[in-house]
This record gives C-alpha cells, structure tokens and sequence, in this order.
C-alpha cells in the first residue's frame, strides 16, 4: 500500500509568483486536505476536497485554490505569492463513503520559499 | 484564544523517564481526539486517535481524553531518544472534518 505522496520537495520563488503543489492520496483514500504549517507552529487548515469537490475551507484567502481529480490527487495552487506564505505544505488524505472518513494520513510535505 | 494550546516547550528529558504532553481546548464540540508525532522536515505521523472520553494504550503510549475538563494528554514510558521529535495534539468536532491542531510540543530525550 503506497502511502500520501507529495511534489516537489522543496520550491523557491519569488514574490507575486504563481505555484502549484501536488499531493497523491493513499490508496483506497478518496477525501484530502491541505494544511499550511508555519516553522515553530501547528498546522492550519487550508480546504478539504472530497470525490472532487471542496468539502469545507479554512481562514485563508481565494488566492489558495485547489483541484481534486478523479483519481483523488490533489493539486494546491497559490496565486500572488507573499512572504507569508512561506510554509510547509501538507497534504492528507483518509478514506469515506460520505466525506466523512476519519484519520488523516500525511504527506512528507512541500517546503515552499518565497523570497 | 486559540482553540487548542499546546505547551512548545522545548521539554528535555533523560532516556527511560515517563514523558506527560498535555493539550487544553475551548470548544465542546470536538469529539475525536489525535496525536501526531512529527520528526525535523518531515510531515506528521498518526500516533493515537480517540473518540471522546477516556484512555486508549498502545505500547509505550497512552492518551487521555477529560471532555469534562476539555484536557486531553499523552504519556510515553520508557523514553527513548528515538522518540525526540515534536508532538502535536490535534482535535476535530466530525469524523472526517478539518483537523484543529495545537501549536506542537518539541521533546528531546538525551540518551
């Protein structure tokens, strides 16, 4: 069983960039969430997509946008990039009949730089 | 306030003590209950998840949940310096919803 698998490991770009990361779901997975986690802090909830459709969001701005696909990977897009934004990205996934599936099983992440 | 405080630490202990990370929340309505364990870079790694009050052991492991109180803790025997890493409680109100997390608990554990 091959677990959550994220692109590309590290990313560095510039302010007002655009940039995409991408999550694989855990086999059998069909729910995924993305959250953004500052150094020193825990992570914050991004959104959650479930069979490709956003299934709630958290306090971040329409510039983060997201993508289920039917195959259940997820893509994280990030329009005009701030300094802020600098974070690791994390993405889970967990299993559901209902969008409701329980655990949530984590990628390695996404450390993403902007300078 | 934040809905979940979590002590950073940094919390240091030597090999073979009995570790106590402790979470508090303000909201009634979270009803399973996590901790992750997550080494230097990498993501988060499911150690416990437990649905509302109670204990639940495994291994060297044990998580309490006081709804009562809204205190949940997690207690590791027999430390190991395999085991520094950061600790983060997380809680969410419906199976499957958005996870709420504390801020992490950075332990170190010194052979």
């Amino acid at each position: 069983e091959t677990g959550v698998t994220q692109s590309p490991t590290h990313l560095i770009k510039t302010r007002g960039q655009q940039v995409t990361l991408r999550c694989s779901s855990q086999s059998g997975h069909n729910t995924v969430s993305w959250y953004q986690q500052a150094l020193g802090q825990g992570p914050q909830f991004i959104f959650q997509y479930y069979r490709e459709e956003e299934n709630g969001r958290g306090n971040f701005p329409p510039r983060f946008s997201g993508l289920q696909f039917p195959n259940y990977s997820s893509e994280l897009n990030v329009n005009a990039l701030e300094l802020d934004d600098s974070a690791l990205y994390l993405c889970a996934s967990s299993p559901g009949s209902s969008g409701k599936g329980g655990t949530q099983y984590f990628g390695p992440g996404t450390r993403l730089t902007v300078l | 306030q934040k809905e979940v405080e979590q002590d950073p630490g940094p919390l240091s202990v030597p090999e073979g003590a009995i570790v106590s990370l402790n979470c508090t929340y303000s909201n009634s309505a979270f009803q399973y209950f996590m901790w992750y364990r997550q080494y230097s870079r990498k993501g988060p790694e499911l150690l416990m998840y437990t649905y509302s009050s109670g204990n639940k052991e495994d291994g060297r492991f044990t998580a309490q949940v006081d709804k009562s109180s809204k205190y949940i803790s997690l207690f590791i025997r027999d430390s190991q310096p395999s085991d520094s890493a950061t600790y983060l409680c997380a809680m969410m109100r419906n199976q499957g919803g958005k996870l709420i997390f504390g801020q992490g608990t950075e332990l170190s554990v010194k052979p």
